[in-house]
């Protein structure tokens, strides 16, 4: 089945730096990328779709100067925190679409997540 | 527009007894629908999806759910709990090819 990798799982860094997240899809290629972001004990909030080849389309709310999408190939997106603060602590979700062609149904695959801790 | 509403933010079950999960959802089209479960610090894992062909959705795990139109219900069901299934249940409803709603999840608790 589709595999959806991110890394880093769980990174650690200083308020004013910057953290990049990768997600790449395995064993697909995926023109579209979502990056999701968590709170703790909450449901998922879609931050932006990724889009190969040009720019990302975010949501209402969400800052793209401070969270950066790139979408370079067809197996790669990333996203980049920048100039980290203690609020972006949270847990980052990736997913591709991936057409399930057995039935027909747009499957999203998520990556594992990436906890991110901003001191 | 399409919604979905989870009905119960938690819910207990001792080990071996079913399980019942409940999701709402309102759709003005003919609903993609998807229960993903999600382990602590993990990502989401499909458990199943309803795509308009039979209403009775087997999934992975022992999971199933029904697709209901006139009650516009997808509720997730399991005969027998166990202890690995303690997790968070999250119902979805696609709303369009890149479009996908979340409901607000469910936590399932797991009782020896």
């Amino acid at each position: 089945g589709a595999v959806v990798s991110q890394h880093p799982s769980w990174v650690i860094c200083k308020s004013g730096t910057s953290v990049k997240i990768e997600c790449r899809s395995l064993d697909f290629q995926a023109t579209t990328m979502f990056w999701y972001r968590q709170f703790p004990k909450q449901s998922l909030m879609l931050m932006a779709t990724s889009n190969e080849g040009s720019k990302a389309t975010y949501e209402q709310g969400v800052e793209k100067d401070k969270f950066l999408i790139n979408h370079a190939s067809l197996t790669l997106s990333t996203l980049t925190v920048t100039s980290a603060h203690p609020e972006d602590s949270s847990f980052y979700i990736c997913s591709a679409y991936d057409r399930d062609r057995g039935s027909g149904a747009n499957v999203l695959t998520f990556g594992a997540g990436s906890r991110l801790t901003v001191l | 527009a399409q919604s979905v509403t989870q009905l119960d933010s938690h819910v207990s079950v001792s080990e071996g007894t079913p399980v019942l999960l409940r999701c709402n959802y309102s759709s003005s089209y003919s609903p993609s629908l998807f229960w993903y479960v999600q382990h602590p610090n993990k990502g989401l894992q499909l458990l199943l999806k309803y795509t308009s062909a039979a209403t009775l959705v087997k999934g992975i795990n022992g999971f199933e759910a029904e697709f209901k139109k006139s009650e516009t219900s997808f509720h997730l069901t399991k005969p027998s709990a166990h202890m690995s299934d303690a997790a968070e249940y999250f119902c979805v409803v696609g709303a369009g090819t890149y479009k996908y709603i979340f409901g607000t999840g469910t936590r399932l608790k797991v009782l020896a």
